[in-house]
């Protein structure tokens, strides 16, 4: 069975603090990996793609450890609209589907 | 715009009365995707269609159903919904399968049961 782990939360930090989440995954074929965000009683939305290399975009950054089978994201510079709950997407290759985890809630306080 | 379209935004039904939800998409992507999502929980796929191909998860019920008469529209049935099934509905669509596509999801359903 295909799993994938994260944080439990909830993370409270204040503006403007970094915070970073981490993702475990149990399929070492998985191939494509993925952070989404989703705001209370919303839908889910690509936050970003994590690639090999690692990958940045503004305040947030994306790591892959494939040895370990393990994902992170960290958020610099918390703002209040960065409070969500973040999902870790992970997909397997080839004619498949995607496997969510249940999420890492953020609150980000004044 | 709108480009994953769910309808109703909140439905409420009764103890074993049957529902559907709809879904239209604006996108001409080949895959829909139904999920199920329950408070603090991750979205739990159902099941989804690549063009008229359905592909059901071996653990979804079989009170869950669906049809998607063409590209654009898909429907989940609920043939006797329980308590158990209030949740949020997510369709969600993406323009292949490889387990690597970015997925465009609708507002979802919010499903109550009386």
């Amino acid at each position: 069975r295909k799993e994938v782990e994260q944080d439990p939360g909830p993370f409270n930090v204040p503006e403007g603090a970094t915070v970073a989440f981490n993702c475990t995954y149990s399929n070492s074929a998985s191939q494509s990996f993925f952070w989404y965000r989703q705001d209370c009683r919303k839908e889910p939305k690509l936050l970003m793609s994590v690639y090999s290399s690692g990958n940045e975009d503004g305040r947030f950054t994306a790591q892959l450890n494939r040895a370990s089978q393990y994902i992170s994201l960290l958020i610099r510079d918390s703002k209040l609209s960065d409070s969500a709950t973040y999902l870790c997407v992970v997909g397997d290759s080839g004619y498949s589907t995607l496997t969510f985890g249940k999420g890492t809630m953020l609150l980000v306080s004044p | 715009d709108a480009m994953v379209i769910q309808n109703p935004r909140y439905q409420v039904t009764q103890f074993g009365k049957p529902v559907t939800l709809s879904c239209s998409q604006t996108l001409n992507h080949n895959v829909m995707y139904w999920y199920q999502q329950k408070s603090s929980q991750a979205p739990k796929l159902l099941f989804h269609y690549y063009d008229k191909d359905f592909n059901n998860e071996a653990d979804t019920p079989d009170n869950f159903q669906s049809r998607r008469p063409n590209t654009s529209f898909c429907f989940l049935d609920i043939r006797s919904p329980g308590l158990g099934d209030a949740a949020m509905y997510l369709c969600a669509t993406s323009s292949s399968s490889g387990g690597n596509e970015k997925l465009f999801f609708g507002s979802g359903t919010q499903l109550s049961v009386l």
